[in-house]
Formats: C-alpha cells, structure tokens, sequence
C-alpha cells in the first residue's frame, strides 16, 4: 500500500514551453502532497505543499506563477513549470500523506527528471 | 531555525565495516523521525522512522537507529554494509503534530567498495 506515482518520469522541452507533471496516489487519498525539487548530488528543496481543494502553499523563493500547483482530487496533484527555462532543469518529486495511513510519514513518488533545452 | 544537520557527506567503506551516519536536529516540540535512501538513479525508500516508543529503532535491509533525545540525534547503523549499499542517505524530521513539513538532512554519499 501507499504507492505514488508521477508522470512522466522524464521530459525535455524546449525553453518557453510549459511542461506538466501528474502526482497521484495509487491506493490512498491524499490530504496532502508535497512537491520537491533535487538538484544533482543535493537534498531535497520543499517547493510548495498542496492541500485538495485549496491553494498551495510556496516556500520562500519559489515563484508562485512559475510553478503552479492544482490538487483538484484527492489523488492528483499537478505541477506545471510555466515558460520553463534550462535552469528550471531538475528531478522533481511528489510526495503525499494520507488519513487511514500515517498521518506523520509522506510517501514519496518516483520523481521526474526535467530537461529544458 | 529548524535544521537538520548530516556531517557525513561522503563515506567510503570497504565491504564488511560497520556504518555509523550522523543526523542532529534543531526542532522544538516532539518530533517523528525518517532515514531515507536513494540509490544511483532511483527514488526515496523509507529505510527506518521513529515515532515514539523504543528509542532504538529497526529497519529493512539490517539497518537500525538511536533516537537519544538529549542528544537531538538520530544515528543510522549498519553492523556490516555490502557493496549493494552504495547510495545516498537523507535524514528527515517532522512535527509530531501539524502540517507534516518534512525538514531533511544534506544527504551523506556513501561508497561501499567491493
């Protein structure tokens, strides 16, 4: 149980283009989801935590308008990196908590490796 | 400031040696605590977490921790690493109640060498 899932798990686009990432839960809902971005040989940055039906919550320095966060359902939450740049390039994960399964511990998505060219 | 301090950051071992990773917090209140790994090209897998309850804390793959309160330390221990366990190490902390913001270590590179 707990499994998440992210689509896709890799992507290059142009510069200028927007690129959307899926985060689903598989087998729970999802109060919560997390979006993480990890840059080579570094730890994991917080961007931004998403409740279902309300606005994410961005870190400080994470542009809100150019990474925007829908958690429409209580599996999907999306990332979508608006006019993408190659520094935007990165490995993204998602992660969610979920009630009926632990409240305290998030479970992590496979990530997704972007490249902006 | 919340923190969470790895100061490993990159262990080389040889097969067989015994494995000790430092992780120390800086977090007022009660706080769960993860040990996560990510090996070369894969996601996060949860190695161990603590709770509350038995201090010393037992994982897959032979790994356990210590949670020492007074010590705001949560080491991770392996009594003999292979070669298999040649991966990153993260760290994280949590508030034991409230919005389950994960804080996480630098992360500590370690090579087992064959």
């Amino acid at each position: 149980g707990a499994v998440v899932s992210q689509h896709p798990s890799w992507v290059i686009c142009k510069s200028g283009t927007s690129v959307k990432i899926e985060c689903r839960s598989l087998d729970f809902q999802a109060t919560t989801m997390f979006w993480y971005r990890q840059f080579p040989k570094q730890s994991l940055m917080l961007m931004a935590t998403s409740n279902e039906g309300s606005k994410a919550t961005y870190e400080q320095g994470v542009e809100k308008d150019k990474f925007l966060i829908n958690h429409a359902s209580l599996t999907l939450s999306t990332l979508t990196v608006t006019s993408a740049h190659p520094e935007d390039s990165s490995f993204y994960i998602c992660s969610a908590v979920g009630g009926g399964i632990s409240y305290n511990e998030q479970f992590f998505g496979p990530g997704t490796r972007l490249t902006v060219l | 400031a919340q923190s969470v301090s790895q100061h490993n950051h990159h262990v080389i071992l040889s097969e067989a040696a015994s494995l000790e990773l430092g992780c120390n917090y800086s977090y007022g209140g009660t706080v769960n605590l993860f040990w996560y790994v990510q090996y070369p090209g894969q996601h996060l897998q949860l190695l161990l977490k603590y709770f509350s309850g038995d201090p010393l804390v037992k994982g897959i793959k032979g790994f356990e921790a210590e949670f020492i309160k007074s010590k705001f330390s949560f080491n991770l221990r392996k009594p003999s690493v292979q070669w298999s366990d040649t991966a990153e190490y993260f760290c994280a902390v949590n508030k034991a109640s409230g919005t389950y913001k994960y804080i996480f270590g630098t992360g500590t590179r370690l090579k087992v060498l064959a």
